[in-house]
């Protein structure tokens, strides 16, 4: 079935410095939604992309949706503690939304 | 503005009990959605509710049980609790069950079965 996932798993990063999560998929996405997990905290949307190559921010953080469809970035710069917990990736799947695993993204001060 | 609210947010349990999580959302969505958190897996959907008087499978139904109450409740229900079944729960609710509209997620209830 429809399945997205996400690499890397883990993200160690120094404060100040940039990363990139990726999440993929095997067939089209019609869109993809990203939600942020603080630790101990429950899931938050982000935000939502729904067409091909597009391409949206919220202040330090970039979404990208692939131009077919199939995959999509969040791009990170300046590093903050504030950054800290899990970005998961969601599209459709068999069961409505399909969460991918999640980045866990740790921050050294 | 509570939007979803569970109960209980931790509960111990012995292998072989029972029990039920509550949910309830306050902004007249018509879907609702029970997920379990596992390291590593991400988020898996138990069940899910489309609509008031309608429930689903998901894609790790067996042991659990639901009820869609009502518009606002919905509730996952262990009959006979087991260690496998030791998990964060989360409750979500959508304004539809289309996978393009936004769910807005509980505070979660922490399960451990001994």
């Amino acid at each position: 079935g429809q399945q997205v996932m996400q690499i890397p798993q883990y993200q160690h990063v120094q404060e100040g410095e940039d990363f990139t999560t990726y999440c993929n998929s095997s067939t089209t996405l019609s869109n993809i939604q990203w939600y942020k997990q603080r630790p101990g905290g429950h899931p938050v949307f982000l935000i939502q992309l729904v067409k091909s190559g597009e391409v949206k921010k919220q202040k330090r953080l970039t979404f990208q949706f692939g131009e077919a469809k199939k995959n999509s970035s969040l791009h990170i710069t300046a590093t903050q503690t504030t950054d800290v917990g899990t970005y998961f990736c969601a599209g459709p799947g068999d069961y409505k939304l399909s969460f991918g695993a999640g980045t866990t993204v740790t921050v050294r001060a | 503005n509570a939007g979803v609210t569970q109960t209980p947010k931790f509960q111990v349990l012995k292998t072989g009990q029972s029990m039920t999580l509550q949910c309830a959302q306050d902004m007249n969505h018509n879907s609702m959605y029970w997920y379990r958190q596992d390291p590593g897996m991400g988020l898996r959907l138990i069940y899910y509710s489309a609509s008031e008087g309608t429930t689903d499978k998901g894609e790790v139904p067996n042991g659990y049980n639901v009820s869609r109450l009502n518009k606002r409740e919905f509730s996952l229900r262990l009959e006979s609790a087991a260690p496998s079944q030791t998990s964060v729960y989360f409750c979500a609710s959508s304004v539809g069950s289309l996978a393009k509209n936004i769910q807005y997620f509980g505070a979660g209830t922490r399960l451990s079965v001994l």
